[in-house]
């Protein structure tokens, strides 16, 4: 139990497209997702929380209107990179907490963005 | 605010020998802790918690943890390694009255067969 998927798994675009990334908890209702951007050989770093039927709230530093995250549905939240740089190329991880808990986060697989 | 320290960048352990992977946190009120793990080009993988109860908390794959209040500390551990545990390991704190998890830097753990 407690399946957090993510699509793409690697992705691949021109610099000024914009890329979608799909984060759904396949076996559980998730109220609250999670968004991180991960560097080569670093930690996570946090980059927005996701509430669903709500506004994301973005950490300090992290340009709301550059990475757009929608949370429609209590299984699905989605994160659009916006007129994507070479510098948004990163290994993007979401994670969910199952409704009702906030225990433990289960992440998804990420997906790797390389912007040309 | 709240913190985690992965002191060591890198474990090296023999096959079948034990292992562990130090964390220290930081936080403001009680912690909530957990170990992840991640295999490369791969999400994180939960291992194990601690959110109250018994101090030594024992999760996946063998691991477990002690959970040691009074040295802020959170070790992982697991009583023989296996080649297959090779991966990066990372520690986790969360205040009990937040959602938003801090993670260490990571460790990463090499068993040499």
């Amino acid at each position: 139990g407690a399946v957090v998927s993510q699509h793409p798994s690697w992705v691949i675009c021109k610099s000024g497209t914009s890329v979608k990334i799909e984060c759904r908890s396949l076996d559980f209702q998730a109220t609250t997702m999670f968004w991180y951007r991960q560097f080569p050989k670093q930690s996570l770093m946090l980059m927005a929380t996701s509430n669903e039927g709500s506004k994301a709230t973005y950490e300090q530093g992290v340009e709301k209107d550059k990475f757009l995250i929608n949370h429609a549905s209590l299984t699905l939240s989605t994160l659009t990179v916006t007129s994507a740089h070479p510098e948004d190329s990163s290994f993007y991880i979401c994670s969910a907490n199952v409704a009702g808990s906030t225990d433990t986060q289960y992440f998804g697989p990420g997906t790797r963005l390389t912007v040309l | 605010a709240q913190s985690v320290a992965q002191p060591e960048d890198q474990v090296n352990v023999a096959e079948g020998n034990p292992l562990t992977v130090k964390c220290t946190y930081s936080v403001s009120g009680n912690p909530y802790l957990f170990w992840y793990v991640q295999y490369p080009n791969r999400g994180l993988q939960f291992l194990l918690k601690y959110i109250t109860g018994d101090n030594l908390v024992k999760g996946s794959y063998g691991f477990e943890a002690e959970f040691n209040k009074s040295q802020t500390s959170f070790h992982l551990k697991k009583p023989s390694a296996l080649v297959s545990d090779s991966a990066l390991y990372f520690c986790a704190v969360r205040d009990e009255g937040s959602y938003q998890l801090t993670f260490g830097k990571g460790t990463k753990l090499s068993v040499i067969p």
